[in-house]
């Protein structure tokens, strides 16, 4: 089993709609949690922390369970723009970093 | 402020042959990562430093791979020899422990072997 599990999709969704994505991680000692974007044949590029009381950056909400180990993100109201591979990123205390294998969206108009 | 550096950008080898990528990162951080990502999957850890300390290089393959940071700031990866397997894009990254270790990527090494 991989310490970070997404779901690899490909969603895909109109323009407009809400969609989620989760993560789950099996090393409880954990830290700290990134959502990274990464559009095709880019470098990732870090979307936003995850932080325990959860946290809003306009459409994105970005939640954690620790007690369920695992993170989410919401993307409301879909644009184009948002179409891309999805990273989870967990850190131990240490700074050791491991990435999920991505979910891929795709938004259609 | 400057991003991650990288280069080259792409290369092309035939198998066996040596080859090394260099990495600049972002002015101050501390941290330096080498990932290697294959199609379809995220990144994969090859070497952590901090400074110019190796602290995790549990997943490089120290046969045929070696890494140096020896100043702390500017990082070269080397393969040699190079096999199919190789291929695969070869990703830099920095952080700061001030910031939480969130990563800054540069754009990548797209290495091709033949």
């Amino acid at each position: 089993r991989k310490e970070v599990e997404q779901d690899p999709g490909p969603f895909n969704v109109p323009e407009g709609a809400t969609v989620a994505f989760n993560c789950t991680y099996s090393n409880s000692a954990s830290q700290s949690f990134f959502w990274y974007r990464q559009d095709c044949r880019k470098e990732p590029k870090l979307l936003m922390s995850v932080y325990s009381s959860g946290n809003e950056d306009g459409r994105f909400t970005a939640q954690l369970n620790r007690a369920s180990q695992y993170i989410s993100l919401l993307i409301r109201d879909s644009k184009l723009s948002d179409s891309a591979t999805y990273l989870c990123v967990v850190n131990t205390n240490a700074g050791k970093s491991t990435f999920g294998d991505g979910t891929t969206l795709t938004v259609k108009p | 402020e400057a991003g991650v550096v990288q280069s080259p950008r792409y290369k092309i080898i035939e198998k066996k042959q040596p080859v090394a990528f260099w990495c600049n990162p972002i002015s101050g951080h501390n941290t330096l990562y080498w990932y290697r990502q294959n199609l379809g999957q995220g990144p994969e850890l090859l070497i952590r430093y901090e400074n110019e300390e190796a602290v995790d290089d549990s997943q490089l393959p120290k046969d045929r791979f070696s890494a140096e940071r020896l100043k702390g700031v500017d990082s070269t990866l080397k393969i040699q020899p190079a096999e199919l397997g190789d291929s695969a894009v070869y990703l830099c990254a920095s952080s700061s422990r001030l910031q939480s270790y969130e990563q800054y990527f540069g754009p990548g090494t797209r290495l091709t072997v033949t």
